[in-house]
């Protein structure tokens, strides 16, 4: 079975610091990858994805990731934090089914925590 | 567009009672989604639809729950006989490509 793994359930940092989150997944073919941010008691709401191509992707808020296959990672980064972007965030793969589309697989989350 | 929409956003029971869930997709969107999302965790898939087919059940599903898209358009998920256990966020999601939108969520307390 696909798997994502979220190494970090917290991570603290100072406004205005850079930021990395990791993600690694387990996935046979050529993954597709989703970054997703979710406030308290909110739904979750789509930062970035990954399908192919570029392996450096854009997404909203000021953040990338970045698709490394050798290393089944897609880790999630933005250079400077600002207090807006506590918040909980979850990675996940696209797992496909047999009937052509696919359902999301997500890992445990990070929380962040910003200190002004 | 008026995103994906959930009702109610809280619910608390009963245990035994049962309750039902309703989702709202985005219009036009063919593929909806159901998740539960435990504290501390990762939303967990349920179920899928395409249009009004239910295509794929988890293993999470058990035969006291139930979901429909009746038309495919709105879903309803309901879970009868509710236990502790069932006390979680339940998302919907819908899609028409390939990435999914998320409701707010449905905040179920079984007590």
């Amino acid at each position: 079975a696909q798997s994502v793994t979220q190494p970090d359930i917290h991570i603290t940092v100072s406004e205005g610091a850079s930021l990395e989150l990791r993600c690694n997944y387990s996935y046979g073919a050529t993954p597709y990858l989703f970054w997703y941010v979710q406030s308290p008691g909110q739904g979750l709401q789509l930062l970035l994805k990954y399908f192919s191509g570029d392996t450096l992707v854009q997404g909203i808020k000021g953040f990338e990731a970045e698709f490394k296959r050798s290393q089944s990672s897609f880790n999630l980064r933005k250079p400077s934090v600002h207090w807006s972007d506590a918040a909980e965030y979850f990675c996940a793969v696209g797992e496909a089914f047999t009937s052509g589309t696919y359902k999301y697989i997500f890992g445990t989350g990070t929380r962040l925590k910003v200190l002004a | 567009d008026t995103g994906v929409s959930q009702d109610p956003r809280h619910k608390i029971t009963k245990r035994g009672q049962n309750v039902t869930f309703r989702c709202d997709p985005i219009s036009e969107h063919n593929r909806l989604y159901w998740y539960r999302q435990t504290l501390g965790q990762g939303p967990e898939f349920l179920t899928y639809f395409q249009n009004e087919a239910q295509l794929e059940k988890s293993r999470l599903l058990s035969d006291r729950f139930s979901a429909e898209r009746p038309k495919g358009s709105f879903s309803t998920l309901e879970i009868q006989r509710t236990e502790q256990g069932d006390s979680a966020m339940y998302l919907c999601a819908s899609s028409r490509g390939g990435v999914a939108f998320f409701g707010q969520g449905t905040r179920l307390t079984v007590v």
